[in-house]
């Protein structure tokens, strides 16, 4: 099956500093990915749609100048957490649809996120 | 609004059949999923239906789905230490395609 894939798998930064997290299709061009975010033992909660060569769309409560999302070409998306705190440590999935239109999803392998 | 419910813990013995249920509201959704995360990983899917199915099994996956109730069981045979994990229901929204997950049922199987 298709494959996605994310950058880095976890990542430990300091409270202000800005993290870059990618997520890549492997063999299939996505012009829609989704970024999800998950909290301890919670369910995936979809933070906003990646449009590629457009503005992303964000879910309602999502600060936009927080979670920078750029999906400059048909197989990358990347999500920059901007200024990060503390709170911001969760887990971050991306993931692709598949092109037939059954609404397979392709999930990334996640990235973790720890801010000190 | 769409809603999808399920139960947060299951725990099974090694060998019986599990069973994981899940309620949705959109009666419109076309494609209902099973997914399944193992500790520190992404989502893997199990498997799908079509909503003018009513079952569908694959190997040691059953899948039955009432439509009318708005009800979606996965039933695992032979549950094995290895199916330890977190199973996710979801359904494909009406709204750009974006699929609507449940909270996910913690299958915990022991020896």
């Amino acid at each position: 099956g298709a494959v996605v894939s994310q950058h880095p798998s976890r990542v430990i930064c300091k409270s202000g500093t800005s993290v870059k997290i990618e997520c890549r299709s492997l063999d299939f061009q996505a012009t829609t990915m989704f970024w999800y975010r998950q909290f301890p033992k919670k369910s995936l909660m979809l933070m906003a749609t990646s449009n590629e060569g457009s503005k992303a769309t964000y879910e309602q409560g999502v600060e936009k100048d927080k979670f920078l999302i750029n999906h400059a070409s048909l197989t990358l998306s990347t999500l920059t957490v901007t200024s990060a705190h503390p709170e911001d440590s969760s887990f971050y999935i991306c993931s692709a649809p598949d092109r037939k239109n059954t609404g397979e999803l392709f999930f990334g392998e996640g990235s973790r996120l720890t801010v000190l | 609004g769409e809603d999808v419910e399920q139960s947060l813990f299951l725990s099974v013995r090694e060998g019986d059949s599990s069973v994981i249920n899940c309620t949705y509201t959109d009666s419109s959704s076309t494609y209902l999923y099973w997914y399944k995360q193992e500790p520190g990983a992404g989502l893997q899917l199990l498997t799908y239906i079509f909503s003018n199915m009513d079952m569908k099994q694959d190997q040691r996956l059953t899948v039955l789905l009432n439509k009318k109730d708005k009800h979606l069981s996965l039933r695992i045979a032979d549950t094995q230490t290895g199916d330890s994990a977190i199973y996710f229901c979801a359904e494909k929204g009406n709204q750009g395609g974006k699929l609507i997950f449940g909270q996910g049922t913690e299958l915990s199987v022991k020896p």
